[in-house]
């Protein structure tokens, strides 16, 4: 399967300021990324599906803005979290999938975001 | 639209005991089913998949699952826990429009020893 590296593992930052997570594909070229969020003792919630040269597709309740996706190439997605606050506190976990959903997603190791 | 549940979100084991996590899911059409285990501060790792063929899906660690069309059901077993088997584990459907996964509840496994 697809092997998957998520960058950075944690990150610590001050209310305000914007956090960029990288999703990258190792070798599969990923045109459909996904992105989760996990609060603790939690299952994932699907933040947005990540589409290679298109926009993402938010979830209802997601803040697009908030929350911004970009996919420039078939190995890289980012999720840039603007202007942080500490309810932005959290697991963050991409994964690579296919659109047709017959194969198994596979997932980054996450992110651990802390806003103080 | 498509959903899990996983009965149970904290099952406790003894070491060499057998393991059975429940999961129940509801599709319109034959579902893609998934077992995912997850360790502290990590991401999901693949157990095992069901897509149609065997209805017997063996995975790695030992694990297995059977489907059951009959019983909705995709539940996971392991004849023998290990102390490493101790995870959150997550059930989830594959919605085959999308590629989207939506994932149960999760179920805790604790094992002891």
């Amino acid at each position: 399967g697809a092997v998957v590296s998520q960058h950075p593992s944690r990150v610590i930052c001050k209310s305000g300021t914007s956090v960029k997570i990288e999703c990258r594909s190792l070798d599969f070229q990923a045109t459909t990324m996904f992105w989760y969020r996990q609060f603790p003792k939690k299952s994932l919630m699907l933040m947005a599906t990540s589409n290679e040269g298109s926009k993402a597709t938010y979830e209802q309740g997601v803040e697009k803005d908030k929350f911004l996706i970009n996919h420039a190439s078939l190995t890289l997605s980012t999720l840039t979290v603007t202007s942080a606050h500490p309810e932005d506190s959290s697991f963050y976990i991409c994964s690579v999938g296919n659109p047709t959903g017959n194969q198994p997603q596979h997932f980054g190791d996450g992110t651990r975001l802390s806003i103080l | 639209a498509q959903s899990v549940t996983q009965l149970g979100s904290h099952v406790s084991v003894s070491e060499g005991a057998l393991v059975l996590l429940r999961c129940n899911y509801s599709s319109s059409v034959p579902p893609y089913l998934f077992w995912y285990v997850q360790y502290p501060n990590q991401g999901l790792q693949l157990l095992l998949k069901y897509t149609s063929a065997a209805t017997l899906v063996k995975g790695i660690n030992g694990f297995e699952a059977e489907f059951k069309k009959s019983e909705t059901s995709f539940h996971l077993t392991k004849p023998s826990a290990h102390m490493s088997d101790a995870a959150e584990y997550f059930c989830a459907v594959s919605d085959k429009a999308t590629g989207k996964l939506i994932f149960g509840q999760g179920t805790t496994l604790q094992v002891k020893p």
